[in-house]
């Protein structure tokens, strides 16, 4: 099955940038998707299509793709941001396949 | 504004098969272009999505999985549902029913449920 690798987890302190990547043989062609999902919520689409915000996701979240990495990236990191966050695509049949996740957490 | 919300049991027995249903509300799920879903997260680990359904019954599912998901729609009470036979332990897991993918954001899962948790145990 298809995999997308990512970082279990990452930390950061407050005001800080974090940076979550976000690794696929198939993200060439491929769109990347990124999830948040904190404690007792169901997941929320962040980003789609790369690099596109859905409305109400705030500006210092952010992400880029580039090969076989995407790059979710939150500047001016505040303790609202500390949650799991999950990054999807598909295989080259769209199957779609999610990463392991990566565990934010703000010191 | 879309809501859809998960029903069904919260405990299985081992060797046993889930239901769930998943109702939508504000939205007909005969319209658009896009699939409806079901996704699941272990305790302590990452999310697994499970099938994906369009309104007219195509299915495609997760082939770690096929062998034991069967996924329907009803488009009369606009909701759609999740089998999954011979539960094991290691199908225990917070599942969500999700919108696949729109004209706008492309092939992702735009819209979740709140998830119910299914615990499979003697």
């Amino acid at each position: 099955s298809y995999e997308l690798t990512q970082p279990p987890s990452v930390s950061v302190s407050p005001g800080q940038t974090a940076r979550i990547t976000c690794s696929g043989d198939a993200l060439p062609n491929q769109y990347a998707y990124w999830y948040q999902q904190k404690p007792g919520q169901a997941p929320m689409l962040i980003i789609y299509k790369d690099t596109e915000r859905p409305s109400g996701v705030p500006e210092r979240l952010s992400a880029s793709s580039s090969g076989a990495t995407a790059t979710l990236t939150i500047s001016g990191v505040q303790t609202e941001d500390e949650a799991d966050y999950f990054c999807q695509s598909a295989d080259s049949d769209g199957t779609p396949a999610f990463g392991g996740g990566t565990r934010l957490t703000v010191l | 504004q879309m809501q859809l919300q998960e029903s069904g049991p919260g405990l299985v027995k081992p060797s046993e098969t889930l239901s769930l249903r998943c109702s939508v509300s504000g939205a007909s799920i005969t319209r658009g272009t896009y699939y409806w879903g079901w996704i699941r997260r272990p305790p302590g680990k990452g999310l697994e999505w499970i099938g994906s359904l369009y309104y007219n019954g195509n299915t495609f599912y997760n082939p770690s999985l096929e062998s034991r998901v069967t996924m329907s729609v009803d488009t009369a009470k606009n909701q759609f549902s999740l089998r999954l036979t011979s539960m094991s332990a290691s199908d225990t897991g917070v599942y969500y029913c999700v919108k696949h993918g729109s004209e706008t954001t492309g092939a992702c899962f735009n819209h979740w449920g709140h998830g119910t948790l299914v615990t499979v145990s003697s």
